[in-house]
């Protein structure tokens, strides 16, 4: 049974820095990993997607890497803005349904 | 907007009532998923569907839910006889099975609370 665990829980740094989301899951038979946004009360905005068969993939300031082997993966915010204030939600695609399995979630708090 | 819609955006109800939601996916996807989520946490798969077939539904979907998908096009979820462990968020995504890798769009949401 896939389990997604995404560390840690909340996060608060000045604006301007650069930062880290970790993201591990413990079966490497996934057939994608999606990176989402979520700002409060509201659904989820996809960020980056990376196929199994990719190691990382680059939006602007996010640059999303996936490691199979080591069942991890790492979301890259350059510069950070008060703007990027939200929930980062990471989740493991199944190779046949592609339904996705979440974390639950790293709170960033970017300060002025 | 040709994204992912959902209705209503709000409900409250008593429990024991019935409610149904409802998910227009974005007009060229196939697949249809529906999410649930509690305060704090991730969602949690709930079922999905490829056209018009329900292919796969998650052991949370207890025999109070039932979700349709007519002619392959915009999805119900319906809740009977709620209970206050209902209350959550309930999302719905589409995907293709062509291009883009099965990459999920979200709709807002509907948030259930049940009195």
């Amino acid at each position: 049974k896939q389990e997604v665990t995404q560390i840690p829980a909340a996060l608060s740094v000045p604006e301007g820095e650069n930062l880290v989301l970790n993201c591990s899951f413990t079966d490497s038979a996934i057939y994608n990993l999606q990176w989402f946004r979520q700002d409060p009360g509201k659904g989820l905005t996809s960020l980056l997607l990376i196929q199994s068969s990719q190691r990382e993939q680059t939006s602007g300031r996010l640059n999303a890497s996936l490691d199979k082997s080591s069942g991890r993966s790492t979301l890259y915010i350059a510069a950070s803005q008060p703007g990027d204030s939200a929930t980062y939600l990471c989740a493991a695609g199944s190779s046949n349904t592609g339904k996705l399995i979440f974390g639950q979630g790293t709170t960033l708090q970017v300060k002025p | 907007d040709t994204g992912v819609s959902q209705n209503p955006r709000h409900k409250i109800t008593k429990r024991g009532q019935n409610v149904t939601f409802r998910c227009d996916p974005i007009s060229e996807h196939n697949r249809l998923y529906w999410y649930r989520q509690t305060l704090g946490q991730g969602p949690e798969f709930l079922t999905y569907f490829q056209n018009e077939a329900q292919l796969e539904k998650s052991r949370l979907l207890s025999d109070r839910f039932s979700a349709e998908r007519p002619k392959g096009s915009f999805s119900t979820l319906e809740i009977q006889r709620t209970e206050q462990g209902d209350s959550a968020m309930y999302l719905c995504a589409s995907s293709s099975t062509g291009t883009g890798g099965f990459e999920q769009y979200f709709g807002p949401g509907t948030r259930l609370t049940v009195t």
